[in-house]
């Protein structure tokens, strides 16, 4: 069984850029999220897809992040513009429904800010 | 608000020790405890703990929860180098939909 993909595994921009990850998630899998890893810290979730739509995205800093999962299958996460404090491992997780109770994670994103 | 907090948040062994990490949590509508090992970037799930007192074992890792004290231990004996990695502790809440609230991890580090 493949497991969750991401792309691209690592990205360096500059501050005020723009740049966009991309997740495909186990197939079958309804739900999916977006996590972000800062050093030193667990992930903190920043929004969850049930199939194409949103359940939650309270975390999310709406100004400058933005999700998608049109087709309910893979799911792009937006950043623009970028600042330096976005520099993190954004990790992709699915999960087969929406109790969540055992997600599995994608190879993450390392994004560097500078 | 939600809380997850693990110690320590570094340990370093030798080869063979018998370690034990620490989780606790403050949250609003429990609902699972869940173990992760994270080596390079992608976190691989251990165990899921729902009822307190029942250990859960996988070869050498054990884990247990206590729903009342608010709190859940996972145990590693015999330790390898291989075990070397961060250990994330997450909890299970459900606030509408049902989410995974993390704590900051216990980076654990096997000496040979």
């Amino acid at each position: 069984e493949a497991g969750v993909a991401q792309s691209p595994r690592y990205k360096i921009i500059e501050k005020r850029q723009s740049v966009a990850f991309w997740c495909n998630p186990i197939s079958g899998h309804a739900t999916l999220y977006w996590y972000q890893q800062i050093l030193g810290q667990g992930p903190k979730l920043l929004i969850q897809f049930q199939n194409n739509g949103v359940v939650d995205d309270s975390q999310l800093p709406k100004d400058r992040f933005s999700a998608e999962r049109l087709k309910g299958v893979d799911s792009t996460l937006k950043i623009q513009p970028a600042k330096l404090e976005d520099s993190a491992v954004y990790l992709c997780a699915s999960s087969l429904d929406r109790t969540g109770a055992e997600q599995f994670f994608g190879p993450g994103t390392r994004l560097t800010v500078l | 608000e939600d809380k997850v907090v693990q110690s320590p948040l570094s340990l370093v062994v030798h080869e063979g020790d018998t370690v034990t990490l620490n989780c606790s949590y403050e949250v609003t509508n429990f609902r699972s405890l869940l173990w992760y090992k994270q080596e390079k970037k992608a976190p691989t799930f251990l165990f899921m703990l729902t009822s307190s007192g029942i250990e859960k074992k996988s070869g050498r890792l054990s884990s247990i929860l206590d729903k009342k004290e608010l709190f859940s231990i996972l145990n590693i004996t015999a330790t390898q180098t291989g075990d070397s990695a961060v250990y994330l502790c997450a909890v299970g809440v459900k606030v509408g939909a049902q989410k995974l609230v993390f704590g900051q991890g216990t980076r654990l580090t096997i000496n040979p």
